[in-house]
């Protein structure tokens, strides 16, 4: 089954303890991006991944970072996690040609 | 910068049809899509527009104007399982860049 899987689904960690948000997907897609939602927000764009070892910054890249060291995964990596990065966090992938983006089921972290 | 508006709730019968409206400000615009979200599930992909005009697909319709920086999605026969949230999101440029607006809550009541 064609499908982008985020590990963990849930999340509850403490300030400053490093943590991997993983993602993966099976359908060979070039783009990947990852998003936070917050309530009344919507997603806002964390980084994004046009292709193997080519990473930009979304929209609020701040605290956050990113690999892609492989194709199919795409790690998100939160050096030193604070309360603020409390959030439902959404991985997505796409072909290059596609005009949709396919999610993962999403993350929720809780950072006390 | 970019900015997209969505009315924040919309409420209706079953059977009837609702429209939400995305008005967008943004450089580089490529297109708008919609998307569809359960209960905080992974959002799916309903619609795109690239060009002006109306897009169907079965009980959803979106349309665009890129003269006025104004889409709608348009949901007949509402349906119980419709109840969620929409968001219209933007395309800038060529570089995979999806900027979503807040979203537009949907209530189908019986």
């Amino acid at each position: 089954e064609a499908q982008v899987t985020q590990n963990p689904r849930y999340l509850i960690t403490v300030t400053g303890k490093k943590l991997t948000v993983t993602c993966s997907q099976n359908m060979n897609h070039e783009y990947m991006s990852w998003y936070r939602q917050d309530p009344g927000l919507g997603l806002r764009q964390i980084y994004y991944s046009m292709n193997v070892e080519v990473t930009d910054k979304g929209d609020v890249p701040e605290g956050y970072k990113v690999s892609r060291k492989e194709k199919r995964n795409f790690p998100l990596i939160l050096e030193s996690p604070s309360p603020n990065q409390t959030s439902l966090y959404f991985c997505a992938s796409k072909d290059g040609s596609a005009r949709s983006y396919t999610f993962g089921s999403g993350t929720r972290l809780t950072v006390v | 910068g970019q900015s997209l508006e969505q009315p924040s709730e919309v409420t209706a019968v079953e059977g009837a049809i609702v429209q939400i409206n995305c008005t967008y400000q943004t450089s580089g615009f490529y297109g708008l899509s919609w998307y569809q979200q359960h209960d905080g599930g992974a959002p799916t992909f309903l619609s795109y527009n690239g060009l002006d005009g109306l897009e169907e697909t079965g009980r959803f319709s979106s349309f665009l104007s890129r003269s006025d920086s104004y889409g709608y999605l348009l949901l007949q026969e509402l349906q119980m399982k419709d109840s969620a949230s929409y968001f219209c999101a933007v395309k800038r440029g060529n570089d995979y860049k999806l900027s979503f607006g807040a979203g537009t809550t949907v209530t189908v009541r019986a």
